[in-house]
């Protein structure tokens, strides 16, 4: 059975930095592309971050570029998502997600979300 | 930019058929997908690569496209349909992954 754990949310302060980790099973994880969405409180979903199955290409929405690093180590089958200079508007569930092999761009199996906080 | 464009809601009555539209001048080169969402729950994809259903998914949801569209469309609506469905797909270059915004389903 596929399964993708988050972790590492919580409440920062605005500027703050925060690491989420997605610990994946149930697949081959370095065969497959990963992602993360967010989504903010009653919002609707927003794609943040991708990345190749061996770590070497990555792709960000403008909102994030040079603020978030995706990254992923395959030998511990974990993707993560380290966020600086956090601001309130990112404030949101963030979701790991896989992309399906040859689906373009469908994201097969997701996470159940890590709740990301920022507040003063 | 690039935008896909959705309703942002749409109400049927239980046994009618509900067709969501999403919109977005890529889709002309690019396939869309398609997830419903159940509040509380992560989304989970219901259409791929415009007209796929994935093995679990109900053969009265199906998808089509026609130019810079694509459609969702669920027959004989019941109330466990009753969700947020979102369209998803790439710009041009297949460089960044873009979702509409959302269409809340309600089941009269």
């Amino acid at each position: 059975e596929v399964q993708l754990v988050e972790s590492g949310g919580g409440l920062v302060r605005p500027g703050g930095s925060l690491r989420l980790s997605c610990t994946a099973s149930g697949f081959t994880f370095s065969d497959s592309w990963m992602h993360w969405v967010r989504q903010a409180p009653g919002k609707g979903l927003v794609w943040v971050s991708r990345i190749s199955n061996d770590g070497r290409a990555t792709r960000y929405a403008e909102s994030v570029k040079g603020r978030f690093t995706i990254s992923r180590d395959n030998a511990k089958n974990t993707l993560y998502l380290q966020m600086h200079s956090l601001r309130t508007d990112d404030t949101a569930v963030y979701y790991c997600a896989r992309e399906g092999a040859g689906t373009d761009y469908s994201l097969d199996f997701w996470g159940q979300g890590a709740l990301v906080t920022v507040s003063p | 930019s690039y935008e896909l464009t959705q309703p942002p809601s749409l109400s049927v009555s239980p046994g009618q058929t509900a067709r969501i539209t999403c919109s977005g001048d890529a889709l002309t080169n690019q396939r869309g997908n398609w997830y419903q969402q159940k509040p509380g729950q992560a989304p989970v994809v219901v259409i791929f690569k415009d007209t796929e259903r994935p093995s679990g998914i109900p053969e009265r949801i199906s998808g089509s496209a026609s130019g810079t569209i694509v459609t969702l469309t669920i027959t004989a609506v019941q109330a466990g349909d009753e969700a947020d469905y979102y369209c998803q797909s790439t710009d041009s270059s297949g460089t960044y992954v873009i979702f509409g915004g959302g269409t809340k389903l309600t089941v009269l």
